[in-house]
């Protein structure tokens, strides 16, 4: 079984609505990351938490909110999706120092109508 | 501004012919160094890191990166490329220390062709 599993792997969505992007891992890790990645931008962060109670915004959180409901589980959401949010989004986690391999889902696909 | 600049946005290369994927970074006392590969329709995976000592570093499936301080650089290579070596390859540098979160450059796809 695959240690970072994100659901789902693909959304056609339209301008509006509510979306809940999820997230789970096995590795024990204490570090969650979401990114958002565009063509020719390289992968952006959008929020990152080092443990349930600690979240933080990335490099553009506008738009987004996340919930981390337990170690193991670490959700996106997309309060009022606008077409601009079209990308491809990715989990990643890690252990808690800087210098630790991330580790990343594969990918959900989110196109907004 | 903290950034990464991958200076070549695509790569073509024959098959069994050696590559060199450029990463610079902006420059910072503590620095650790990645490099992510990406293959169609995955998620990222380590190929190397650079944390500290030897400024050569080797990782998977073949390639090699050289840490270079005074140039702000860590270059991605290998010897001879498979088909099987096309994919997107991201660099990623932490500047934070032990805090730090990754910044990704833009990304280097990298083509091979028989």
């Amino acid at each position: 079984d695959a240690d970072v599993t994100q659901t789902p792997r693909n959304r056609i969505t339209k301008t509006g609505k509510r979306i809940m992007l999820e997230c789970s891992q096995t590795k024990g890790h204490d570090r969650m990351y979401w990114y958002r990645q565009d063509p020719g931008l390289g992968l952006r962060l959008i929020y990152y938490s080092f443990d349930v109670k600690d979240i933080n915004k990335g490099e553009i959180s506008d738009g987004y909110s996340v919930s981390r409901q337990a170690q193991a589980k670490f959700s996106l959401s997309l309060e009022s999706a606008i077409p601009n949010q079209t990308a491809l989004y990715f989990c990643a986690t890690s252990g808690l120092a800087g210098w630790n391999e991330q580790f990343f889902g594969p990918g959900t696909r989110l196109t907004v109508l | 501004a903290q950034s990464v600049t991958q200076l070549d946005s695509q790569v073509p290369v024959f098959e069994e012919a050696p590559v060199e994927l450029r990463c610079n970074y902006s420059s910072s006392v503590s620095v650790y160094l990645f490099w992510y590969v990406q293959y169609p329709n995955q998620g990222l995976q380590l190929l190397l890191k650079y944390l500290s000592g030897s400024t050569l570093v080797k990782g998977i499936n073949g390639f090699e990166a050289e840490f270079n301080k005074s140039q702000t650089s860590f270059h991605l290579r290998k010897p001879s490329v498979h088909i099987s070596d096309t994919a997107e390859y991201f660099c990623a540098v932490s500047y934070g220390g032990s805090q730090g979160n990754l910044i990704f450059g833009k990304g280097t796809k990298l083509s091979v062709k028989p």
